[in-house]
């Protein structure tokens, strides 16, 4: 069964660097698919913030473009997000997702993991 | 590019259907076969429930279908069950984007 957990601080300081991970287990990450991230503030509509493929190709958001790095490792099968200079209206539930082959839909999401920004 | 729009809320008795709407442009819903639709319980994370606007995942019952007519994208659910309260969201491929609806609330009267 195809897994994903998400982990990383649940709280950061505005300004400073987000870091998230996510864990796949059950599926190799190599099997030429992308992985990505998606997030909710609390109360919120859903935000598409990039998608990464095993090569580390990307696609990002245009309007978080500026902020955000993606990374895959598959010697250890996950992946990072990375968003720069954060601030409160970065407070969301983060969710790490796979997308579908030669589409845009999600076909399997992570538990998804609740990032604080405050002081 | 602004989110999808859909209604707030929508609501049916059980056994009885409920459509919701995903309104888009030319650019978006309305250009391109990538739209989809999301379930999400309380507390959960969302679960793909119709893809390429009108195929549905293994494992997601007949009674969800969607179509599309011009720049909006429906989502029905037939025979209404006490599961299926929760939010829906559509999302749509927009150039170099992904967009997502602005979210309905599904309640089963």
């Amino acid at each position: 069964q195809v897994q994903l957990q998400e982990s990383g601080p649940g709280l950061v300081r505005p300004s400073d660097t987000l870091s998230l991970t996510c864990a796949v287990s059950g599926y190799s990450i190599s099997n030429s698919d992308w992985w990505g991230w998606i997030r909710q503030p609390p109360g919120e509509g859903l935000e598409w913030i990039g998608y990464i493929h095993y090569s580390a190709r990307t696609y990002y958001n245009p309007s978080l473009k500026s902020r955000i790095t993606m990374s895959v490792d598959t010697s250890k099968n996950q992946f990072s997000l990375k968003l720069s200079s954060v601030t409160a209206v970065d407070t969301a539930v983060y969710y790490c997702v796979k997308k579908g082959p030669h589409s845009t839909y999600f076909d399997l999401w992570g538990r998804g993991t609740l990032v604080t920004v405050s002081s | 590019q602004s989110a999808l729009t859909q209604p707030p809320s929508a609501s049916g008795s059980p056994g009885q259907s409920v459509t919701i709407s995903c309104t888009g442009t030319s650019s978006d819903v309305g250009g391109n076969s990538y739209v989809s639709w999301y379930q999400q319980h309380p507390g959960k994370a969302p679960k793909l429930m119709i893809y390429e606007v009108t195929k549905r995942p293994s494992g997601v019952p007949d009674r969800f279908s969607g179509s599309r007519s011009g720049n909006t994208a429906s989502l029905t659910v037939s025979g209404l069950q006490a599961d299926d309260e929760a939010d829906y969201y559509c999302s749509s491929y927009a150039t170099s984007n992904i967009l997502f609806g602005t979210g309905t609330k599904v309640t089963v009267l």
